[in-house]
């Protein structure tokens, strides 16, 4: 089966810019994740998708990112406007259904540099 | 949030050797636990997902054990290989949490 699919794999911009990033799941896979992983740290869950209901945004910084997964499928994360400290891989995963019995399968990332 | 602690932070070994890292977390409300492997440039991709105290899991020449109610997991790699070169990644899974809760991951290397 097809894995998941990111695009774009790297990017570079400028602080105050905007930047958007685009996850395709494995098809029939329920939950998407987006995560943050900075250097030297572990990925960090910012969104957590349900079909295309949101389950936890509670590390999600609301006044400069935002995501949507309309039909339950794509996903799209933004940025608006990117700061420095925003430089950082940005990992989607899915998986059958929610709940940590179930191993995620990661995409390949995109690796975002804000000069 | 729980918090997840791995080590060593980074490894170098000799081909042939064996080897193994520690994952530690909260003992209370587990409910799993994930081993990820991270080549460069590459998904992260997955090992385990251990559910059961005293759980051994095993893949090739990597194994994987539990313990919940003192709260760590080992993974063992033997006989490394160039190709076992990686980031491990270790995630766990509070009971009544929606989400994981990575470590920052042992850096694995080893040297032909």
């Amino acid at each position: 089966e097809a894995g998941v699919a990111q695009s774009p794999r790297y990017k570079i911009i400028e602080k105050r810019q905007s930047v958007a990033f685009w996850c395709n799941p494995i098809s029939g896979h329920a939950t998407l994740y987006w995560y943050q992983q900075i250097l030297g740290q572990g990925p960090k869950l910012l969104i957590q998708f349900q079909n295309n209901g949101v389950v936890d945004d509670s590390q999600l910084p609301k006044d400069r990112f935002s995501a949507e997964r309309l039909k339950g499928v794509d996903s799209t994360l933004k940025i608006q406007p990117a700061k420095l400290e925003d430089s950082a891989v940005y990992l989607c995963a899915s998986t059958l259904a929610g709940g940590g019995h179930y191993e995620q399968y990661f995409g390949p990332g995109t690796r975002l540099t804000v000069t | 949030i729980l918090n997840v602690e791995q080590s060593p932070q980074s490894l170098h070994v000799q081909e042939g050797d064996s080897t193994n890292f520690t994952c530690s977390f909260p003992s209370s409300n587990f409910y799993a636990l994930h081993w990820y492997r991270w080549e460069t440039a590459k998904s992260p991709e997955a090992l385990f997902v251990m559910t059961l105290n005293g759980d051994e899991k095993k893949k090739g020449q990597i194994s994987a054990t539990l313990n919940t109610k003192e709260g760590y997991s080992y993974l063992y790699i033997k006989g490394s290989q160039p190709e076992d070169s990686a980031t491990y990644l270790c995630a766990s899974f509070g009971a009544g949490s929606y989400q994981l809760t990575f470590g920052k991951g042992t850096k694995l290397s080893v040297i032909p």
